[in-house]
């Protein structure tokens, strides 16, 4: 079936340095790519999505790359803060906006002040 | 934030008791799914709603049903609890293609004793 590899599962960084984080995707259909922010205690929230015919998309701190030949998906923040700290999910799917959300099994990433 | 409302917050139920879950949008969006959290597992698709009493299943669907009677609310039904269901249960709505992103509620954390 349809499946998205995450990792790592948890990932610890210094404030001010980078964090990675890598998803793989089974279904060669998958044509829309979200990454959600997730809080303690909150709904995930989306950071920043990119759809297949683009390869790379940069919001201020946080990019995504995208190579579809090999099916990788990648989230790069820079500059890490304190506040990064959560858990990221990234998401594949065959169209935008609609149910068909295969979600990774998440990275609890930790920026040390 | 977008207008989604999950209640109860927060549940404690017996085996075999039945169980419902509420999501409430202020957004009109067409689009309502309900998503089950457990640790290992990311977010995983019960059901979705694509418009008033169209629901269909998503890959966790054995147990559950839903109903949609109006735009704003998607109600999700355990009929007989069992302990495999203790999760956090998120609702999430997003408008039509054109529109991309899925808020997501503040989640319900379900426990089946």
């Amino acid at each position: 079936g349809e499946n998205v590899e995450q990792h790592p599962s948890t990932l610890s960084v210094q404030e001010g340095d980078s964090a990675v984080i890598k998803c793989t995707y089974s279904d060669s259909a998958s044509n829309y790519f979200p990454w959600y922010k997730q809080e303690l205690g909150k709904g995930p929230q989306l950071i920043i999505d990119i759809r297949s015919n683009v390869g790379e998309k940069k919001d201020q701190r946080i990019a995504v790359t995208l190579n579809k030949t090999a099916k990788h998906f990648s989230l790069h923040i820079t500059e890490t803060q304190p506040e990064d700290s959560a858990v990221y999910f990234c998401a594949a799917s065959r169209e935008p906006g609609t149910y068909k959300y295969i979600f990774g099994t998440g990275t609890r990433l930790k920026v040390l002040a | 934030d977008a207008g989604i409302t999950q209640s109860p917050r927060h549940k404690v139920t017996e085996t075999g008791t039945p169980v419902t879950l509420r999501c409430h949008q202020t957004e009109n969006h067409r689009y309502m799914y309900w998503y089950r959290q457990d640790p290992g597992h990311g977010l995983r698709l019960i059901h979705y709603s694509y418009g008033v009493k169209d629901t269909d299943k998503g890959e966790v669907s054995d147990g559950y049903s839903v109903s949609r009677s109006k735009t704003e609310d998607f109600l999700l039904t355990l009929e007989s609890a069992t302990s495999s269901q203790t999760s956090v249960y998120f609702c999430a709505i997003s408008g039509d293609r054109l529109n991309t992103e899925a808020f997501f509620g503040q989640g319900t954390r379900l426990t089946v004793v």
